[in-house]
Order: C-alpha cells, then sequence, then structure tokens
C-alpha cells in the first residue's frame, strides 16, 4: 500500500539556523508529492508540490524540497528559519493528476527558538 | 475570496447525540473531502465526494455519513456520537483536475463527552 513516512515528529531550531524535514514515501511508481503547513488552530496551506523535471522545487516563503526517486524521499529544506515557521509541516502523496485524496504523514512540529 | 468555510469551529456533544457538521465552498470545486486529524496520526480520509450525490468512503468511514445536494456544500454526520469521534475535523475542496489544488477549512473541534 502507498504510505508517507515522516520521521521526526518534533524538531526544534534556533532562529536563523537551517532546516530539514524528512519524508520518505512508499510507491512502485513516481508519485505525486507535495509539503503543506498548518498554522496554530488553521487548516493546511499548500507549500510546494512535485509532478515532474527538475527534482528541486521551489515553494513559498523560501521553502524548497528535493525528490528523489533512488531514496523515495522528499525532504523539505530552509536556509534561515524565522520565529514565524513554527508550524506542524505535513508530506502528501497522490498517485493521479486529479480526482484522488491526498495521503497525508503524520506531521513534523517545528519548533523555532529565539 | 476562494475559501473553504467550516461551521461550527467548536462543538461539545454527549455521547449518542447526533452530529453535524457543515462545510461550504465558494469556489465551484467539484471535488470535496472530509479529514480528522489526531495526535501523531496526520489526517485520515474518512470521506471523498466528486460531486453532486457521487460519494465514496474513505480510510476510515464507519460511524460517519456524508451528504452532498449541491456542489459548493458538504455535511459530515455522525449519527450517536462515541467518545472515539473526538477529534478535530477538516473539510477540503479541489478542482476535479488538479487535485494537488486543496484548499483546507479551518476545521471544526469537536469533543464527545
Amino acid at each position: 500500500a502507498q504510505s508517507v513516512t515522516q520521521p521526526d515528529a518534533r524538531v526544534t531550531v534556533s532562529e536563523g539556523a537551517s532546516l530539514q524535514l524528512r519524508c520518505k514515501y512508499s510507491y512502485s511508481a513516481t508519485p505525486y508529492l507535495f509539503w503543506y503547513v498548518q498554522y496554530p488552530r488553521q487548516g493546511l496551506q499548500l507549500l510546494l508540490k512535485y509532478y515532474s523535471g527538475d527534482p528541486v522545487v521551489q515553494g513559498v516563503n523560501s521553502f524548497e524540497a528535493e525528490f528523489s526517486k533512488s531514496n523515495s524521499s522528499f525532504h523539505l529544506q530552509k536556509a534561515s528559519v524565522h520565529w514565524s515557521d513554527s508550524a506542524v509541516y505535513f508530506c502528501a502523496l497522490s498517485l493521479y493528476q486529479g480526482g484522488r485524496a491526498l495521503i497525508f504523514g503524520t506531521g513534523t512540529t517545528v519548533s523555532v527558538s529565539p | 475570496d476562494m475559501k473553504v468555510t467550516q461551521m461550527p469551529r467548536y462543538l461539545i456533544k454527549r455521547m449518542g447525540e447526533n452530529v453535524l457538521l457543515e462545510c461550504g465552498q465558494d469556489m465551484s470545486h467539484e471535488t470535496m473531502y472530509w479529514y480528522r486529524q489526531d495526535p501523531g496520526l496526520g489526517l485520515q480520509l474518512i470521506y471523498i465526494s466528486y460531486d453532486v450525490d457521487s460519494n465514496s468512503e474513505g480510510d476510515i468511514p464507519k460511524g460517519y455519513r456524508v451528504s452532498r445536494k449541491k456542489r459548493e456544500h458538504f455535511s459530515l454526520i455522525l449519527d450517536s456520537a462515541k467518545t472515539n469521534q473526538t477529534s478535530v475535523y477538516f473539510c477540503a475542496s479541489s478542482p476535479l483536475w488538479a487535485n494537488s489544488d486543496y484548499t483546507f477549512g479551518s476545521g471544526t473541534r469537536l469533543l464527545v463527552i
């Protein structure tokens, strides 16, 4: 069955430091991959998505992610975090272009300390 | 303004009561979803609707049913709520041709006591 694994439940980083959030997927072909962010008491918002082509995708707020087919991974990165990046981050995959639900990982809670 | 609106935001119900969670969207999206979010479990799909009266079970449909009589409105019904249905419920919508373009509501926090 298809699945998404986010091995780190919580990550704490200092403001200005770099951030990497890990995401591994299980699927025999190349899925469509996404990163979402959830701020407190809010719904999820799309950060970036990968369909095909350049394995490094740029997203909003200076986030980027790198797809690796050999490692079945789609890690999220940011060079320098701000306190406002404190949130829960979800990796998700879809098997189809349209009309099918996303499969979400369990999320990684990021806390940015001053 | 493109948005998904969920009502109510907070709800407390007693075990055995019926619960109605409502979701509306103003984007004419064909596809709508209900997820629940629990700590450590991420988001789990309850039901998906492809359009009016075209609904399919998700991964955890037991104890829930849905209704979609208008494209812009999708309801989640809990008949005889149970304490293990305490959760945060999210509604989302997307156009049929691009499921990456999810728009999420702000969620309904349901407490069943």
